[in-house]
């Protein structure tokens, strides 16, 4: 597609509950990151895959936290039994590049419109 | 917690001023990057500057990356109410992580 695409836009879970977290990378971007975002701040890095492989988890902060990109294409972040303090804009983000170093450059991200996560 | 410390946190300034935003960390980044982002949306790459003492400008904006890659400015000349928006940084560590850190944001309001 033209851009990241991510749904649903708006979620309110009760608290307790499970939701999943879609994110539609641009074709042929091999990186896909998720960020968290509190209100006012900058985003806070999750999670990372190159195509279908997660390379990097260590942002996720807590083992009810989940995510796959199993065909190295569309990716769904899980929370499990949510808690308010999962309250927050979750966003995805593609780019062309793998990491830094090795020759491909440091390509920005592009980014999906976030989906806004509330529990209540 | 966030190791990319930008400052201001919050600007409100008229059209037509000049201002800059200053992004510092003790870390050394191999390159870094500005993003812009506006309400409800996700943030929007601006720039990308990979060598220390680097400068770009993007019409009326000029980034600028810190001798030792530890810090980076961005200057609005001239600023345009279409220029508001949360100013963001993220560095790229020499880590080997390909995840970066974002900054602490800085929000821009320009009114007429």
């Amino acid at each position: 597609g033209a851009g990241v695409s991510q749904s649903p836009r708006y979620k309110v879970a009760k608290r307790g509950q499970d939701v999943a977290l879609r994110c539609d990378p641009i074709s042929g971007h091999v990186s896909l990151f998720w960020y968290q975002q509190a209100l006012g701040q900058g985003p806070e890095f999750l999670t990372y895959f190159q195509n279908e492989a997660q390379l990097d988890k260590s942002g996720l902060p807590s083992d009810r936290f989940f995510a796959e990109r199993p065909e190295g294409s569309v990716s769904t972040l899980k929370i499990q039994r949510t808690q308010q303090e999962d309250s927050a804009v979750y966003l995805c983000a593609s780019s062309l590049g793998s990491r830094p170093g090795q020759g491909l450059g440091d390509y920005g991200y592009t980014f999906g419109s976030g989906t806004r996560l509330t529990v209540v | 917690t966030q190791l990319l410390e930008q400052s201001p946190q919050f600007l409100s300034i008229q059209e037509g001023e000049n201002l800059t935003v200053y992004c510092n960390s003790s870390s050394v980044f191999s390159s870094l990057q500005w993003y812009r982002q506006e309400p409800g949306e996700g943030p929007v790459l601006l720039v990308t500057v990979v060598t220390g003492g680097e400068v770009k400008k993007l019409k009326r904006l000029t980034f600028q990356f810190g001798d030792a890659r530890k810090d980076s400015s961005l200057h609005i000349t001239a600023a345009q109410p279409g220029d508001t928006g949360l100013y963001l940084c993220a560095g790229t560590r020499n880590t080997g992580t390909a995840s970066k850190l974002f900054g602490t944001g800085t929000r821009l309001q320009v009114t007429l």
